[in-house]
């Protein structure tokens, strides 16, 4: 069965500093990779997702992620970092078109002035 | 993408009673899957409810706590039995789509005094 590992609970940085959020996951088949955003008491909102295709996935608000099958990784990015970035932050993976996600225990990015 | 809509937004509970959450969506889909984010926590899978069939739960939730009902491919319900405390969550729906995307509801906010 598949499972993802967010390495680090908690991620503080400076405004204008990069954010690296780290997902691994576990999976015997090529997995569908996602992550998420969810705000203070807000619902989930995708940021982005990789299926097939290009490794480097571009999404909203300046985010991306690579899929690194050899280290089955898919870490989340973003250059510069702005207040409004601090969320909850999920990483979650399927193995089937149409089955359900699994989801990551999450990273709390704080980021301050 | 699809479109849900989740009945009731929130509520506030007697212990040993039971809520019915319903879960609406505005086209026919094959799965649905019903989670609970519990207090500061990530998304855990409690069930997937196929039409026509029943619902296939996950380790530690079972079928006299949270029974489902399926009637058609559009609707669903999930009933929290015999409430405590600790079902104090929000409980999502949620369900995929043809683009390899996944649709969440808005939540319902559930506390058990």
């Amino acid at each position: 069965a598949q499972s993802v590992t967010q390495l680090g609970s908690h991620v503080s940085v400076s405004e204008g500093a990069l954010v690296l959020l780290r997902c691994n996951y576990s999976s015997s088949v090529p997995p569908y990779l996602f992550w998420y955003v969810q705000y203070p008491n807000q619902g989930l909102q995708l940021l982005l997702k990789y299926t097939t295709g290009a490794t480097l996935v571009k999404g909203i608000n300046g985010f991306e992620a690579e899929f690194k099958k050899s280290e089955t990784s898919f870490h989340l990015t973003k250059p510069s970092a702005h207040m409004s970035d601090a969320a909850e932050y999920f990483c979650a993976v399927s193995d089937q078109v149409g089955t359900a996600l699994i989801f990551g225990k999450g990273t709390t990015l704080s980021v301050s002035s | 993408s699809a479109v849900i809509s989740q009945k009731p937004s929130r509520d506030i509970c007697q212990r040993g009673t039971s809520l019915t959450i319903q879960c609406q969506v505005d086209s026919q889909v094959t799965m649905m899957f019903w989670y609970r984010q519990q207090p500061g926590q990530s998304l855990t899978l409690i069930a997937t409810a196929n039409q026509g069939s029943e619902a296939t739960y996950e380790s530690g939730f079972v079928i006299d706590k949270f029974p489902i009902s399926r009637p058609n491919l559009t609707f669903s319900t999930l009933t929290v039995s015999n409430m405590s405390p600790e079902d104090s969550s929000i409980y999502l729906c949620s369900v995929s789509g043809a683009d390899y995307g996944y649709t969440f509801g808005s939540g319902t906010r559930l506390t058990v005094v």
